[in-house]
């Protein structure tokens, strides 16, 4: 099992270009999650997925959209990139029926917006 | 969602006992306090869960008094692989519940 997966690893955009991130999991978790990292600050959290066909706001919603693909896949859009956004972008996942509070987390996407 | 409170960072030596204390005084009845560690240029990984009193793991300890309203997590005789960002989480278990990590605490570990 690869756990959650996501691409690309780097990127680097200029000011006002779009981007999607990719994000897919094969534990057939039901609940995703996007995170951003600034450097040196704790994570937070921009969009969630409790489950297939629902999304929700987290803490930082702004400037970036969300789709639950299917069951396995979760991706983030940028629409208009910001020197703001430039961060380090994780996704997670979750089973709904888990007796721990534990999300898994991919490798995270590290983006620059210039 | 029950707000947490923790020490920005703190300092240690190779061998000694760690302990980082979270404050939740608004933690609900079906919330449970977990604990994620987060080393750089990874994503954070779960290491503990506790509902009440102790709990162990080969990781670490968790430690809940009897009212919930705090937390503390031991790591027992620390080394410097150590070395990370620890975030304690309170909220419901089961469903997909928005998360807040929170700004962590930062543990230096020196030799």
């Amino acid at each position: 099992n690869a756990g959650v997966t996501q691409t690309p690893k780097f990127q680097v955009l200029k000011t006002g270009q779009s981007m999607t991130l990719q994000c897919a999991q094969d534990m057939n978790h039901n609940s995703m999650y996007w995170y951003r990292q600034d450097p040196g600050m704790g994570l937070r959290l921009i969009y969630y997925s409790a489950s297939e066909g629902t999304t929700d706001k987290g803490e930082v919603p702004n400037g970036y959209n969300v789709s639950r693909l299917n069951k396995r896949e979760f991706s983030l859009r940028l629409e208009s990139a910001a020197p703001s956004q430039t961060s380090v972008y994780f996704c997670a996942s979750k089973s709904q029926g888990a007796t721990y509070n534990e999300q898994f987390f991919g490798p995270g996407t590290r983006l620059t917006v210039l | 969602l029950a707000k947490t409170t923790q020490p920005i960072s703190m300092d240690s030596y190779e061998g000694q006992e760690v302990n980082i204390t979270c404050s939740h005084n608004n933690i609900a009845t079906n919330d449970y306090i977990t604990w994620y560690q987060q080393f750089p240029s990874q994503g954070p990984r779960f290491i503990i869960q506790g509902y009440k009193t102790k709990v162990t793991n080969e990781v670490a300890s968790l430690f809940i008094p009897a009212d919930r309203k705090s937390s503390t997590l031991s790591l027992p005789r620390v080394s410097l692989s150590d070395t990370a960002v620890y975030y304690c989480l309170v909220g419901e278990v089961a469903g997909g519940f928005k998360t807040i990590f929170g700004a962590g605490t930062r543990l230096f570990v020196k030799a």
